[in-house]
């Protein structure tokens, strides 16, 4: 089953707007939560990450808002840019375990900014 | 700087062949990762290497699925009898050890046909 829901599916953004990526997650283990931008043909980068001790990390134009009780977080990306438009993962992960971290990634968002 | 790299970019083979894939991960990571990526869908795991060894191998989808990493550093992802539902891209990460961040490669597009 799908570990961690994202929306929409799809996002169309003017020039200097701000995108908003939501996500939703059901494991409460879950102690790490990244975002990756992924452009045609190349894999998924790391954008920025946040640990849930915390409700809002901050680098740059992206922002990340986390709300623990809800099972919530999202990706705000300020003053969007046409160089932003690639498709954008949230996921998750048990940071603090022993074996892998592997990630459980969100269904992505297309993200398209118009000139 | 080298990332992690791919090969081949691209793989057409017909339903009921063997193929392999090919990661080189960044030199000196010791953890590396597979991951499926479908049309439209997100990444998701098969198989995580903790140096020569598969740690975990909980995402495999069947036994036609295995994956080697002899000397710890290149592994091969080895698809069996493919099947046209194999179509996928399929990504591997390295990071330097478990805690640190996963670097992806840029995946093998294959196509079963």
């Amino acid at each position: 089953q799908q570990q961690v829901k994202q929306s929409p599916q799809s996002l169309i953004v003017q020039k200097g707007g701000i995108s908003i990526i939501n996500c939703a997650y059901e494991n409460t283990a879950f102690d790490y939560f990244p975002w990756y931008q992924q452009f045609p043909g190349k894999g998924p980068a790391l954008l920025i990450a946040i640990r849930p001790d915390v409700s809002e990390k901050k680098e740059g134009r992206f922002t990340i808002s986390f709300n623990k009780s809800a099972k919530q977080f999202s990706l705000h990306i300020m003053d969007s840019q046409p160089g932003d438009s690639a498709t954008y993962f949230c996921a998750a992960t048990i940071y603090y375990q022993t074996g892998a971290n592997n990630l459980f990634f969100g269904t992505g968002t297309r993200l398209t900014v118009i000139p | 700087g080298a990332g992690v790299s791919q090969t081949p970019s691209n793989k057409v083979t017909e339903k009921g062949k063997y193929v392999e894939l090919r990661c080189d991960p960044i030199s000196g990571h010791t953890a590396l990762y597979w991951y499926r990526q479908s049309l439209g869908q997100g990444p998701e795991f098969l198989i995580y290497f903790q140096g020569t060894g598969a740690a975990d191998d909980s995402g495999l989808p069947n036994d036609r699925f295995f994956a080697v990493r002899p000397e710890g550093s290149v592994s091969t992802l080895k698809i069996q009898r493919t099947e046209r539902g194999d179509s996928a891209v399929y990504l591997c990460a390295s990071s330097l050890s478990r805690e640190d961040e996963q670097f992806f490669g840029p995946g093998t597009r294959l196509t079963v046909l």
